[in-house]
């Protein structure tokens, strides 16, 4: 599982109200990814990092900003939840396997904006 | 925009038939995934490919860099082979960009 973890797995929230959403990695990935997966719709990239205090944007940005004070953990915050952010959080890594790059996933936090 | 087609959307399948799942995508790419996600679980990646074919266990992964098509086979499905599976690729020049993902097809093997 390259050593990630998510948090909280699981939360329901109301409309308005700021959430944050947290990746931790241990074995020191320098790329790391927040998606979202919808049905209809697969997995969509949100926002990724290329190391400590560089991030840029993905595919579907709007509402969300992240923030990476230190390599092993970044985070995914909505400032004001809305019930189009309902919907499967997934972070991923990127390393090297076998001379080519590679993405591993953490187990997903389902989030239900009301 | 770049775009990632996989098929069928959904099959069923009775157990022991080969299954072939088909993924096609529009511009170079540098590398292709294909991805195993089980109905409330996380995702497994099963195989990533830049050319030619790979294989593990009952497992094949095919791809044709002119054709721009990959696909998945499984021999002798097993109902534990249900689950959803995502192509997904890696455009070239992506530098450290995200992947762009199938909508993924939806496999159910019945005993």
């Amino acid at each position: 599982d390259a050593g990630i973890t998510q948090s909280p797995r699981h939360k329901v929230t109301e409309t308005g109200t700021p959430v944050t959403l947290r990746c931790h990695q241990t074995e020191n990935h320098r790329y790391m990814y927040w998606y979202r997966q919808d049905p209809g719709h697969g997995l969509r990239l949100i926002h990724y990092s290329y190391g400590v205090k560089d991030t840029d944007k993905g595919e579907v940005s709007d509402g969300y900003s992240v923030s990476r004070s230190k390599t092993e953990d970044f985070l995914l915050t909505l400032e004001s939840a809305t019930s189009s952010q309902t919907s499967v959080y997934f972070c991923a890594i990127r390393t090297r396997v076998a001379g080519h790059n590679e993405q591993f996933f953490g187990p997903g936090t389902r989030l239900t904006v009301l | 925009k770049n775009e990632v087609e996989q098929s069928p959307q959904n099959l069923t399948a009775q157990e022991g038939e080969f299954i072939t799942i088909n993924c096609s995508y529009s511009v170079g790419i540098s590398a292709l995934h294909w991805l195993q996600q089980h109905p409330g679980g996380g995702i497994v990646s099963l195989f990533m490919l830049s050319s030619g074919k790979k294989k593990h266990g009952r497992l094949i992964a095919t791809i044709n860099i002119q054709e721009k098509h990959s696909s998945l086979h499984i021999t002798a499905s097993h109902p534990r082979d249900s689950a959803v599976y995502i192509c997904a690729v890696l455009y070239s020049g992506g530098g450290a960009d995200g992947l762009t993902f199938g909508k993924g097809t939806h496999l159910i093997i019945q005993p």
